[in-house]
């Protein structure tokens, strides 16, 4: 059964703190992993890592993949206290049949960033 | 606001009630998706829609029945659940079979069963 780890569960940081988020994954058929900010309601995409070793950057999130030992991680640089959410891993692979796919998630980090 | 919509937003419903979930999305995705999130949990994947074919259920019970009338709609008709079923239920939509594209969400459904 494919398996989602992230860690830490919950982080409370200081606003203009760095923190770094980790997802490590054991899946059959890995295709990609994806990163997502979830708030209140939908979660929202912020990076898909295909390739090992290769930043994603986005403003002050940055995401990288090592598929060597399988783990992923996720930084924030200068938080702000509109960073604070939930941010989910997920990893994707196809189902047997080749038709669809699956995205399967961890169980996130809840982050909170203080004044 | 996302680009895959959902209604209702909220949802209260009896036991012996028949209701339907609806999503909508304009994007030309051809896959779609229920997903279950309870509080504080990840979303659970529930069934994919590929190419308006049922391709997974993830043993999900027969009171849960989803429909996926065309390519930019998918329902998800409730009946006879349980107050075990209250949950967020996150409609997603991707291009094709999403292995190269990322799963858009709607904003959910928050079901509550009495």
């Amino acid at each position: 059964e494919d398996k989602v780890v992230q860690s830490p569960l919950s982080l409370v940081v200081h606003e203009g703190d760095t923190v770094t988020l980790n997802c490590s994954y054991e899946v059959t058929n890995f295709r990609s992993l994806l990163w997502y900010k979830q708030e209140k309601k939908a979660p929202t995409f912020l990076f898909m890592l295909t390739s090992s070793g290769i930043e994603k950057k986005s403003g002050r999130l940055s995401s990288i993949l090592d598929k060597k030992e399988l783990f992923s991680i996720l930084n924030i640089t200068a938080t702000q206290t509109g960073d604070s959410a939930v941010y989910l891993c997920a990893v994707r692979a196809p189902i047997n049949t080749g038709t669809a796919s699956k995205l399967t998630f961890g169980t996130g980090t809840r982050l909170q960033v203080t004044l | 606001d996302t680009e895959v919509t959902q209604t209702p937003k909220h949802l209260v419903m009896g036991m012996t009630n028949k209701k339907s979930l609806k999503c909508e999305q304009h994007m030309g995705h051809r896959a779609m998706y229920w997903y279950k999130q309870k509080a504080k949990k990840p979303p659970e994947l529930m069934f994919v829609y590929s190419y308006e074919k049922l391709s997974i259920n993830e043993s999900v019970p027969s009171r849960f029945s989803p429909e996926c009338p065309n390519s930019s709609l998918l329902n998800l008709h409730l009946h006879a659940l349980q107050p075990e079923d209250s949950a967020l239920y996150l409609c997603a939509s991707s291009q094709d079979r999403g292995l190269n594209s990322p799963l858009h969400f709607g904003n959910g459904t928050r079901l509550t069963v009495t």
